[in-house]
């Protein structure tokens, strides 16, 4: 069965520095995708960035980047240049590829940016 | 023009009574779920319809039934709600392209059983 471990409740970060979010997946399937989701406090799920098992390169959007270590089984996001709004909640989610979609979601992480 | 729109956002009910959420998605999408969050913020699929079929359907009290009467549309009628069913529902679509299969969530919808 798929898990996704966030082993970080809650983070602190200086506005402008950059933080990493940690994300742990165990799943037996060579073939699977991995997110991000960001939940501000005004309760909404947006989606940040998506990694395919299949992908050679770490994906990037914008201030985002994805540390895809295959190998370690780790998805761990990287926020740079950090500002007052991103603070929120994290989720890392995985699915397989021929599972209907199903998103797999971690606890969250926390993350507070101090000014 | 919102993507994935659900109503209502907030809903307030006694125990016993009968609800209904909307979700309605203008991104053209094949495939449509429900998720629920508790208190810990924990996040589970419930249901899961790909062109008005069911595909997803997790271990969910028989009282929770989905509807999708075309593929732009799922809906969520609970029945005789319980103090337990008390979460945020989230309604996502999303179109797989070569097994990538992201999800887009609306809003969410806050419902308080009392």
């Amino acid at each position: 069965a798929q898990k996704i471990t966030q082993t970080q409740p809650g983070m602190f970060v200086q506005e402008k520095e950059a933080v990493t979010l940690d994300c742990t997946y165990d799943t037996s399937d060579p073939s699977y995708g991995l997110f991000w989701y960001k939940q501000p406090s005004s309760g909404e799920m947006i989606f940040l960035i998506y990694q395919g098992s299949y992908d050679q390169q770490n994906a990037t959007e914008g201030r985002y980047s994805l540390n895809f270590q295959k190998a370690r089984k780790s998805a761990n996001l990287v926020i740079s240049a950090s500002q007052l709004g991103d603070s929120a909640m994290y989720f890392c989610a995985t699915s397989l590829y021929n599972q209907g979609g199903k998103l797999i979601f971690g606890q969250g992480t926390e993350l507070s940016v101090k000014p | 023009d919102t993507a994935v729109s659900q109503t209502p956002k907030y809903l307030v009910t006694q125990m016993g009574n009968d609800k209904s959420i909307k979700c309605e998605q203008n991104l053209g999408h094949d495939t449509m779920y429900w998720y629920k969050q508790d208190s810990k913020k924990f996040l589970k699929i419930m249901f899961s319809y790909n062109n008005k079929e069911l595909i997803i359907n997790e271990t969910v009290p028989n009282r929770f039934s989905p509807k999708s009467p075309d593929k732009a549309h799922l809906n969520l009628h609970i029945n005789s709600l319980e103090l337990g069913d008390s979460a945020v529902y989230f309604c996502a679509s999303s179109q797989e392209i070569r097994g990538k299969n992201i999800q887009y969530f609306g809003a969410g919808t806050r419902l308080s059983v009392l």
